[in-house]
């Protein structure tokens, strides 16, 4: 059982377009939530995140909507460019009441094509 | 500055063998992470470690072991390996209060 459901699992965008990815969760002990970006060969690297308590966040051309009440989160990429061809990982976070430790659970990831 | 290091980077396994996969960071971290991904699955959490002598299960943590006997290594062992468990692993680190999870390079496992 996912408790991060991504979609779409790829994704093609003319450059200059705007990319969407959406995700969402069920769980509302996550109380943080980063998306991070993988490029073929490395290792995942955050790009963004944001906290429940606030509805948007924006850093450059990439932009996370948060939607608290309906438990889901997107991040757009304006502006799309070439270089921004990878998989995207959203992903939703909370500290264990067991361990005290802090744990995140990843979606499937987006693989994002960008068309020169 | 080196962050988090995996070793090996490549592996293939006989099915029954058994291997260790070690993580190193450099960064003083806490926390540290073993993931799995696979095709459409993600990164699964295997088994982490909150800190030094300390672990703890993930997601997935079936057929592995950790051992975190320094803080700035983090050990994944395989005792039998199954044909299931080819992958690629990734290891990640975090320091306390932190949000921000570093990762290595990681490890891709063939077992045949």
């Amino acid at each position: 059982q996912q408790q991060v459901k991504q979609s779409p699992q790829s994704l093609i965008v003319q450059k200059g377009g705007i990319s969407i990815i959406n995700c969402a969760y069920e769980n509302t002990a996550f109380d943080y939530f980063p998306w991070y970006q993988q490029f073929p060969g490395k290792g995942p690297a955050l790009l963004i995140a944001i906290r429940p308590d606030v509805s948007e966040k924006k850093e450059g051309r990439f932009t996370i909507s948060f939607n608290k009440s309906a438990k889901q989160f997107s991040l757009h990429i304006m502006d799309s460019q070439p270089g921004d061809s990878a998989t995207y990982f959203c992903a939703a976070s909370y500290v264990s009441l067991n361990t005290g430790g802090f744990k995140t659970i990843f979606g499937a990831g987006t693989r994002l094509f960008v068309k020169a | 500055n080196a962050g988090v290091t995996q070793t090996p980077k490549f592996r293939v396994l006989k099915t029954g063998q058994s291997m260790t996969l070690l993580c190193a960071q450099d960064m003083n971290h806490e926390y540290m992470y073993w993931y799995r991904q696979d095709p459409g699955m993600g990164l699964r959490l295997i088994h982490y470690s909150v800190g030094e002598g300390t672990t703890a299960k993930g997601e997935v943590p079936d057929g592995y072991n950790v051992s975190r006997l320094k803080k700035q290594n983090f050990l994944l062992g395989l005792e039998s390996a199954a044909p299931s468990q080819t992958s690629v692993y990734f290891c990640a680190s975090l320091w306390t209060g932190g949000t921000e999870a570093f990762f290595g390079q990681g490890t891709r496992l063939t077992v045949v």
